[in-house]
């Protein structure tokens, strides 16, 4: 089955203990974002990749870190989160090139925390 | 910079009535055009998209949205809502032949009463 998972689903931690949000795709999308959802908010981009070792700043990026050593697997890093972090996370992934490459597919979302 | 807007924070509607969430969007040229949808608990799913040709594009689950360029709009309709259509709607616009970078709007939250 096409679909993109992300791990932890849920998380709860403290002030300063850096975490790390897996996630992977395997339909072979070139094209990975992370972004936070708040209440008024929508949907805000937090960091993107074209490609392999290719990622860029997306709308939010300050407190993240993200990495993208493998074509599947696009993790989001936080050093030392904050309470202003705690959020609704998704990462998503598109196919690369054409028209069709803004078309993305979601996963299931991880809550975050931060006391 | 492109950006998106929808009015309506909450909408309510009868399940069997007619339903329209506006979105309209900035951008300097003719955008990418999506809607998404969010069921309570769930990540988005993709409802409709616009690229280019026909104004009226039909999506899944019974929505259609067009795309109005003299008044900048991309407003999703359905005919005859069911009470499963009760979620959050998202509006997103991207930048044609760019690097993957879409805006999402803020959202409607879809309310169905019987």
């Amino acid at each position: 089955e096409a679909q993109v998972t992300q791990n932890p689903r849920y998380l709860i931690t403290v002030t300063g203990k850096k975490l790390t949000v897996t996630c992977s795709q395997n339909m072979n999308h070139e094209y990975m974002s992370w972004y936070r959802q708040d209440p008024g908010l929508g949907l805000r981009q937090i960091y993107y990749s074209m490609n392999v070792e290719v990622t860029d700043k997306g709308d939010v990026p300050e407190g993240y870190k993200v990495s993208r050593k493998e074509k599947r697997n696009f993790p989001l890093i936080l050093e030392s989160p904050s309470p202003n972090q705690t959020s609704l996370y998704f990462c998503a992934s598109s196919v690369g090139g054409g028209a069709d490459y803004n078309e993305q597919f979601f996963g299931p979302g991880t809550r975050l925390t931060v006391l | 910079a492109q950006s998106v807007t929808q009015p309506d924070i909450h909408i309510t509607v009868s399940e069997g009535a007619s339903l329209e969430l506006r979105c309209n969007y900035s951008y300097g040229a003719t955008p990418y055009l999506f809607w998404y949808v969010q069921s309570p608990g769930q990540g988005l799913q993709l409802l409709l998209k616009y690229f280019s040709g026909d104004t009226l594009v039909q999506g899944i689950k019974g929505f259609e949205a067009e795309f109005k360029r003299s008044q900048s709009s991309f407003n999703l309709r359905k005919p005859s809502v069911h009470w499963s259509d009760a979620a959050e709607y998202f509006c997103a616009v991207g930048a044609p032949g760019g690097y993957q970078k879409v805006t999402f709007g803020t959202g409607t939250k879809l309310q169905v009463i019987p």
